[in-house]
């Protein structure tokens, strides 16, 4: 079954700390591994996305890796800002053809990340 | 920029009462999708369409149709809302059909269903 893990399921940290998200999943076939942020009463914004053959991608101060032999991601914030707070969803693309791939993407469950200052 | 709008932020509907949830991207893309999202169980795809007139359903796609006359906009109808429909519904849209191309999210409509 396709699923994608995320831990941890809440963090707190101070402001301008640096925090490490991860993600895990078993996902075949892999297409591509996206991280979205999402502030509280608002829609998804995607922040990276990383196929097979990348294993880092970068976003300002938002750096994702990908190890597709282990199938884990992670989303590394440096000095984390009170604006980071947010839930940061992780969601793959359980499919490599054109044509009804939109329709194939596997949510994570989010981590929520409170920066306190 | 993509701008992806909901017709509504908070709703409150009693049971039994038929609802719409209206949808519309000024991009014009050719998918949108209907998910809704839920403490714990993160976002779950209701329905989607690739055309105009056209619709696929997804993970959940009972008690829940969808209509699409326009290619902008994209309707979620609950036929006769029930309390476990209570929920926040997230409408997206996307370019085209590559699996990397980007879904762009609305603000999200909170539905409470007394």
């Amino acid at each position: 079954k396709n699923q994608v893990e995320q831990s941890p399921q809440s963090l707190i940290i101070l402001e301008g700390k640096n925090c490490t998200l991860q993600c895990n999943y078993t996902v075949s076939p892999f297409s591509n591994l996206r991280w979205y942020k999402q502030d509280t009463g608002r829609g998804p914004v995607s922040l990276t996305i990383m196929t097979f053959s990348e294993n880092t991608k970068s976003n300002g101060r938002y750096t994702a890796t990908l190890d597709a032999d282990t199938k884990q991601s992670s989303l590394h914030i440096t000095a984390s800002q009170l604006s980071d707070s947010a839930s940061y969803i992780c969601v793959v693309s359980a499919s490599l053809n054109y044509g009804g791939s939109q329709g194939n993407l596997i949510f994570g469950k989010g981590t929520k990340l409170s920066v306190k200052p | 920029d993509v701008k992806v709008t909901q017709s509504s932020r908070y709703l409150v509907k009693r049971t039994g009462e038929k609802v719409f949830l209206e949808c519309v991207q000024d991009m014009d893309h050719e998918n949108m999708f209907w998910y809704r999202q839920d403490p714990g169980l993160g976002l779950r795809l209701i329905y989607f369409s690739y055309d105009v007139k056209m619709k696929e359903k997804g993970d959940i796609p009972e008690g829940y149709s969808v209509s699409r006359e326009k290619k902008e906009r994209f309707s979620l109808i609950l036929e006769s809302a029930s309390t476990n429909q209570t929920s926040m519904y997230l409408c997206a849209s996307s370019l085209g059909d590559r699996s990397t191309d980007t879904q762009y999210f609305g603000p999200g409509t909170r539905l409470t269903v007394l």
